[in-house]
């Protein structure tokens, strides 16, 4: 079955602490994995793909093929982090699987 | 430009009423997308355009009516609309075709049924 599972939906940490928002996919093929960020009013826009494998505001994901996962981490978190955070993965040309998403709260 | 442009941004209809919401992008993406988003829920695909042809409805009712003008239009045509249809309506396009390229979205339309 292919499925994207997003386990927290709520995670709060404190501002400088690491962040890590868990993705887990079930996928018969060769995946493609994203993550979208939304925050508060603002529209859902792309913050990574692990194709480019770049940092973006300072987050990062590895694919882990063997563990099927593509978890985002931030080694210090900012209070303009706080956002829903959806991991998607790309099943055909148009169509996303959406995990469930994350809130994130950074507390001061 | 590369923004995807949604209109209007808010829209009050009774159940009876006939409304259109519109989608914009001027970046040659040749894919177009409708979703629709419950509050604090991933988005749910409703139509897929490539090319100016409908390529996807994921079951929808027919009380939604996509049409796709041009390459760089998107219309979401609403009739007889029921309460539980109240969501955010979210566009996106991308490059279409066999591009590994991502989907960007709109603002969205805020949609309440009276």
């Amino acid at each position: 079955a292919q499925r994207v599972t997003q386990p927290e939906k709520l995670l709060s940490v404190f501002k400088g602490a690491p962040v890590e928002l868990k993705c887990n996919y079930s996928y018969s093929g060769s995946p493609e994995l994203f993550w979208y960020v939304q925050y508060s009013r603002q529209r859902l826009q792309l913050l990574l793909r692990h194709i480019s494998r770049e940092s973006i505001k300072g987050f990062t994901a590895d694919l882990n093929k063997g563990e099927t996962s593509f978890h985002l981490k931030k080694p210090f978190a900012q209070e303009e982090d706080s956002a829903m955070y959806y991991c998607a993965l790309r099943i055909s040309n148009y169509q996303l699987i959406w995990g469930a998403g994350t809130k994130l709260i950074i507390k001061p | 430009d590369t923004e995807v442009t949604q209109t209007p941004k808010h829209l009050v209809m009774g159940m009876t009423n006939k409304k259109s919401l519109k989608c914009e992008q001027h970046m040659g993406h040749r894919a177009m997308y409708w979703y629709k988003q419950k509050a604090k829920k991933p988005p749910e695909l409703m139509f897929v355009y490539s090319y100016e042809k409908l390529s996807i409805n994921e079951s929808v009712p027919s009380r939604f009516s996509p049409e796709c003008p041009n390459s760089s239009l998107l219309n979401l045509h609403l009739h007889a609309l029921q309460p539980e249809d109240s969501a955010l309506y979210l566009c996106a396009s991308s490059q279409g075709g066999n591009s590994n390229q991502p989907q960007h979205f709109g603002d969205g339309t805020r949609l309440s049924i009276l």
